[in-house]
């Protein structure tokens, strides 16, 4: 199975900071990763696809790129509503695996 | 627009059996593959299965292959996992969603099903 490496697992930042998440691939995913958004009580909600695609309604002060096996997640002005944790996912191969999350928590 | 809803957790003694339905409205549900996704508690998500569009490819987590099966009834819009030799560490919620065009994303969720493993 592909294991998938977040960091770091919790970070505290302020409204209008610039927050930056990493995973880390133990294989090339040829861009198959996506970072999904999940706030307390709720399922997850998917935000980005294929590294760096967002998807429909998300707002662009999230990015993803990606550079050999590291892919980030990087939000610019952080908003009140994006504290919340953030998972990556690979979907290059199955089993299907997770990053082990990052908690965005407010300063 | 696409809405999944789960049932069927609850508390279930080790070794135990439980079968989650989910069901699916607002989307064709018989042309896009339905996932298992669990989380224990405080914990991050573990993808426990997939079955494709027409049933006829599952795909499983080593944690749960040989205990866990998971199906489709394409005709009522709702998926199963059947769960069975229940383990403590099998304590989790668990959401179904499905995925979409853009390959094994997963672009709608339901709201979970607590099972819950004890004696």
């Amino acid at each position: 199975a592909i294991r998938m490496t977040q960091s770091p697992s919790s970070l505290s930042a302020s409204p209008g900071d610039r927050v930056t998440i990493t995973c880390r691939a133990s294989q090339d995913l040829r861009g198959y990763l996506a970072w999904y958004q999940q706030k307390p009580g709720q399922a997850p909600k998917l935000l980005i696809y294929k590294t760096s695609t967002l998807q429909s309604g998300v707002p662009s002060r999230f990015s993803g790129s990606v550079s050999g096996t590291d892919s980030t997640l990087t939000i610019t002005s952080l908003q009140s509503e994006d504290f919340a944790t953030y998972y990556c996912q690979q979907y290059w191969s199955y089993p299907l695996t997770f990053g082990g999350g990052t908690k965005v928590e407010i300063k | 627009q696409a809405q999944l809803v789960e049932s069927g957790g609850g508390v279930v003694q080790p070794g135990g059996s439980l079968r989650l339905s989910c069901a699916a409205s607002g989307f064709k549900f018989s042309i896009y593959g339905i996932h298992w996704v669990r989380q224990s508690p405080g914990k991050g998500l573990e993808w426990v299965a997939a079955l494709s569009y027409n049933g006829g490819s599952t795909y499983y987590a080593d944690s749960v292959k040989d205990r866990f099966t998971i199906s489709r009834d394409n005709s009522n819009n709702v998926a199963y996992l059947q769960m069975s030799s229940l383990r403590s560490d099998d304590t989790a919620v668990y959401f179904c969603a499905k995925d979409w065009e853009q390959g094994l994303t997963l672009d709608s969720w339901g709201q979970g099903t607590l099972v819950a493993v004890s004696s």
